[in-house]
């Protein structure tokens, strides 16, 4: 069965040092891998996306996630946490389900904190 | 400028009374996803559609909850009676996807529904 699992539920970091959040998944399937944002009271936006093109994806606001297949891995990254990146983070699969169709698994969340 | 529109955004109801959350999908996209977040269960897909019919909505409690999609302009989610219980914030998200396209989904602010 497909899932996500995401290794850590906080992380805290220090404004303008790296963030990492870390993902792992499984898939019977070539997977469709997503990271989405959520921002108090907020929806959810995409962050980034990748779909068995280039393994390191860029998305919006500076962060990056690798696709290691060997792995089964598509960790988040950042190389520099602004206050505004405080927010919940959440990686998700999308799961084939027979035919035409696809439905989008979401992991557990990891609150982000930033320090001033 | 696109996007997933959900009414209400707020809904205070007592318990029994019946629930109608209604999500306007973006114009064009063939699918439309339900997920109710809480603090215990994180986010959860309740039910999902492709081209207005339903495909999947093992993650809903059928006794109570339906899900609907009259035109493909409008997606309802119905809770008859609510309970204390079901007071979470609901997720509508639409997306475009194909056989080869495991597109992203577009998600609206949610409507987050407390039953007293």
């Amino acid at each position: 069965a497909q899932s996500v699992t995401q290794l850590d539920s906080h992380v805290s970091v220090s404004e303008g040092t790296p963030v990492l959040l870390r993902c792992n998944y499984s898939s019977s399937y070539s997977p469709s891998l997503f990271w989405y944002v959520q921002h108090p009271n907020k929806g959810l936006q995409l962050l980034l996306k990748y779909t068995s093109a280039a393994t390191l994806v860029k998305g919006i606001n500076g962060f990056e996630a690798e696709f290691k297949k060997s792995e089964t891995s598509f960790h988040l990254t950042k190389p520099s946490a602004h206050m505004s990146d405080a927010a919940e983070y959440f990686c998700v699969v999308s799961v084939y389900h027979g035919g035409a169709t696809n439905k989008l698994i979401f992991g557990t969340g990891t609150l982000l904190a930033v320090q001033p | 400028d696109a996007r997933v529109t959900q009414t209400p955004r707020h809904k205070v109801t007592e318990m029994g009374q019946e629930v109608t959350m209604r999500c306007q999908p973006i114009l064009g996209h063939n699918t439309v996803f339900w997920y109710r977040q809480t603090m215990m269960q994180g986010l959860e897909l309740l039910a999902y559609f492709r081209n207005r019919a339903p495909l999947d909505d093992s993650g809903m409690p059928k006794d109570r909850f339906s899900a609907e999609m009259p035109d493909a302009t409008l997606a309802t989610l119905k809770i008859q009676p609510s309970e204390p219980r079901d007071s979470a914030v609901y997720f509508c998200a639409s997306g475009l996807q194909s056989v080869m396209d495991y597109s992203e989904a577009f998600f609206g602010q949610g409507t987050r529904l407390t039953v007293v």
